[in-house]
C-alpha cells in the first residue's frame, strides 16, 4: 500500500536557523506531491505543490521543496525560519492524477523559539 | 469569498449511535472529499463525492456512508459509532476530482465517542 513517511515528528529551532523536513514516500508511479501547513487555530493550508518540470518548488512564506525521484522524497526546507512559522507540517502524495486523493504523512510539529 | 465550511464544530456521542457531519465548499468547488485525523495522525482519506456520487473511497467500513447534494455541499455519516471513531473529520473542497486540483480544507468537527 501506498504510505507517506515523515522522519522528524517534533522539531525545535531558533528563530534565523534554518529548517529541513524530510518526507519519503513509496509508490512506483507518477505522482503529484504537497506539502501543508497547519497554524494553530487554524485549518490546513497549501504550503507548496510539485506535478511536474522543475524539481526544485517555491511556495508561500520562503518556503521551497525539492523533488528527488531517485529517492522518493520531497523534503521541505526555509533558510531562515521565523516565530511565525510554529505550526505543524504535513507532506501529501496523490498518486492517482484522476482522483483527488491524498496520502497524508504523519506530520511534523515545528516549534521557533523566539 | 466564504471558504470551507464545516457544522457542527464540535460533537460529543456515544458508543452506538449514528452522526451526521456536514460540509459546505468553497464557492465555485463542485468536489468534496471527507478525511479523517485521529490524534497525532495525519488526516487519512475516506471518500470523494462529484456530481452526487462517490467516486473513490479509502480503506474505511460501510458504516462510513456519505452524500453529496445538488448545491455541492455534502455530509459524512457514521453508523455504530466505535471509540476509535473519535476524531477530527476534515472536509476539502476543490474544482473537478483530478490529483492537480487544489484542495481546500475545513476548520473540521471534533468528534468524541464516549
Amino acid at each position: 500500500a501506498q504510505s507517506v513517511s515523515q522522519h522528524n515528528h517534533h522539531v525545535i529551532l531558533s528563530e534565523a536557523a534554518s529548517l529541513e523536513l524530510g518526507c519519503n514516500y513509496s509508490y512506483g508511479g507518477t505522482v503529484n506531491l504537497f506539502w501543508y501547513v497547519q497554524y494553530p487555530g487554524q485549518h490546513l493550508q497549501l504550503l507548496l505543490k510539485y506535478f511536474s518540470g522543475d524539481p526544485l518548488v517555491k511556495g508561500i512564506k520562503g518556503f521551497e521543496a525539492e523533488f528527488i525521484k531517485s529517492k522518493f522524497s520531497f523534503n521541505l526546507r526555509k533558510p531562515s525560519v521565523q516565530w511565525s512559522d510554529t505550526a505543524e507540517y504535513f507532506c501529501a502524495v496523490n498518486a492517482w492524477s484522476n482522483t483527488g486523493k491524498l496520502i497524508f504523512g504523519q506530520g511534523t510539529t515545528l516549534q521557533v523559539k523566539p | 469569498d466564504a471558504g470551507v465550511t464545516q457544522s457542527p464544530t464540535h460533537l460529543i456521542k456515544t458508543r452506538g449511535q449514528q452522526v451526521t457531519l456536514r460540509c459546505s465548499p468553497k464557492s465555485g468547488h463542485d468536489t468534496v472529499s471527507w478525511y479523517q485525523q485521529a490524534l497525532g495522525q495525519g488526516p487519512q482519506f475516506i471518500f470523494q463525492y462529484y456530481e452526487e456520487e462517490e467516486r473513490q473511497r479509502g480503506n474505511f467500513p460501510d458504516r462510513f456512508s456519505g452524500h453529496q447534494f445538488p448545491n455541492y455541499s455534502s455530509e459524512l455519516n457514521v453508523n455504530a459509532l466505535l471509540l476509535g471513531d473519535s476524531a477530527l473529520y476534515l472536509c476539502a473542497s476543490s474544482l473537478g476530482t483530478g490529483g492537480y486540483n487544489e484542495q481546500f480544507f475545513g476548520p473540521g468537527t471534533r468528534l468524541t465517542v464516549l
